[in-house]
């Protein structure tokens, strides 16, 4: 069964810090690993994907990725009241499987 | 900017009636997914769907459903006999080739079965 962990939160940050959104992978195959961004009745939003080992930065988010330990986290800089949402961690399957595995996402509340 | 589009954005049915979803993918994209999300838990896998056939099913998806590509544009997602638990949001997702393996989500479809 291939799992991805999160830490369901909530995390609550003031504007302004720094968030830190954590993760894991059970499948050791899994290529490719994503942050989606979801507010409350709507669908899952892109943020950023990440393949190779150490840090990727866009804007305000960087994601980084350790794939001997199989964990995944994303930093979100400055964070802005607007960033409140549940963060969606999710790995892409290994061999000809295509589909994405979600965790059941981190809910962060940033306060103004 | 390119997007998929699904609709009804919301179907109240009855329990043991069929239900049809309907998903228009981004027209260069060949990969084709079904995800549902029960209030409150996390976004599960249905189905897969590539070159005009299942490619991956969860075990979530039994029977009860089907999907298919009608029309060379439409992807749909059929329920035959709707279920109280089968009460979720459904989303459809497309997936480029050459990409990362990144999924553009719908809007989603919320579906209530009284």
């Amino acid at each position: 069964q291939k799992e991805v962990e999160q830490n369901s939160g909530p995390l609550s940050v003031p504007e302004g810090a720094i968030a830190s959104l954590n993760c894991t992978y059970s499948d050791r195959g899994s290529q490719s690993f994503f942050w989606y961004r979801q507010y409350s009745g709507k669908s899952p939003e892109l943020i950023m994907f990440i393949y190779s080992n150490g840090d990727k930065e866009d804007g305000r988010f960087t994601a980084q990725l350790n794939k001997a330990s199989q964990y995944v986290s994303l930093l979100i800089r400055d964070s802005q009241p607007s960033d409140s949402a549940t963060y969606l961690c999710a790995a892409c399957g290994s061999g000809s499987a295509r589909q994405l595995t979600f965790g059941s996402g981190t809910q962060l509340t940033v306060l103004p | 900017e390119p997007e998929v589009t699904q609709t009804p954005s919301h179907q109240v049915t009855q329990m043991g009636q069929e239900v049809i979803l309907r998903c228009v993918p981004i027209s260069n994209h060949l990969y084709f997914y079904w995800y549902r999300q029960i209030l409150g838990q996390k976004v599960e896998f249905l189905v897969s769907f590539y070159n005009n056939e299942i490619s991956e099913k969860s075990e979530i998806f039994d029977d009860q459903f089907s999907v298919e590509r009608p029309d060379g544009s439409n992807f749909t997602l059929k329920i035959r006999s709707t279920k109280l638990e089968d009460s979720a949001m459904y989303f459809c997702a497309t997936q480029r080739t050459g990409g990362a393996g990144e999924l553009f989500f719908g809007e989603g479809s919320r579906l209530t079965v009284l």
